[in-house]
């Protein structure tokens, strides 16, 4: 069975600085892996999607990798802002005959103190 | 969040009451989600549909039943609410392309489930 796992739990950072969020994944056989947003009393936001081929993706101050064979992926978010804060989670695609399914991690909180 | 809808936002029911939470959408996806997520849980996935009338369970889906008549409504019912049951339920949908497995999902704003 696939685990997904983020450490730390929560996380506060002094706004300015850079910060990487880890993802890690017992079962290396995925199609991709994703990183979300979630803020509040919301739902989430698909931030970056890597495909298993790729080895990272990049969107404006955000860059995820991936390491299929370690089973780890990391968000690296630079010059972090208040508008940051919020819960980011991983997420991997697993095959199922056809009808994949995502696995998510629990998540990070992330506090960006002004 | 544009093109997903879920009702109610928050419902209070108690302990052997059935419940129903409903998602719909304008998108013409076809994989339509029912997640919850629980503290510690993250989010788990309870029952998932390919198409009107294709439905199939999730690693969470034990007093639960879900129906899809239409593309653009999935429904999640309870048929016999209990406390375990107290979570925020989300709904998500995905057009996903093939085998790549390129899920991008979509998710609802969700709808918080107190079962006293």
């Amino acid at each position: 069975k696939q685990e997904v796992t983020q450490i730390p739990a929560a996380l506060s950072v002094p706004e300015g600085e850079n910060l990487v969020l880890n993802c890690s994944f017992t079962d290396s056989a995925i199609y991709n892996l994703q990183w979300f947003r979630q803020d509040p009393g919301k739902g989430l936001t698909s931030l970056l999607l890597i495909q298993s081929s790729q080895r990272e993706q990049t969107s404006g101050r955000l860059n995820a990798s991936l390491d299929k064979s370690s089973g780890r992926s990391t968000l690296y978010i630079a010059a972090s802002q208040p508008g940051d804060s919020a819960t980011y989670l991983c997420a991997v695609t697993i095959p199922n005959f056809g009808n994949e399914k995502l696995t998510f991690g629990t998540g990070t909180r992330l506090t960006i103190i002004p | 969040d544009a093109g997903i809808t879920q009702s109610p936002r928050h419902k209070v029911t108690e302990t052997g009451t059935p419940v129903t939470l409903r998602c719909h959408q304008t998108e013409n996806h076809r994989y339509m989600y029912w997640y919850r997520q629980d503290p510690g849980h993250g989010l788990r996935l309870i029952h998932y549909s390919y198409g009107v009338k294709d439905t199939d369970k999730g690693e969470v889906s034990d007093g639960y039943s879900v129906s899809r008549s239409k593309t653009e409504d999935f429904l999640l019912t309870l048929e016999s609410a209990t406390s375990s049951q107290t979570s925020v339920y989300f709904c998500a949908i995905s057009d996903r392309t093939g085998t790549s497995g390129a899920n991008v999902l979509t998710f609802g704003a969700g709808s918080r489930l107190t079962v006293l």
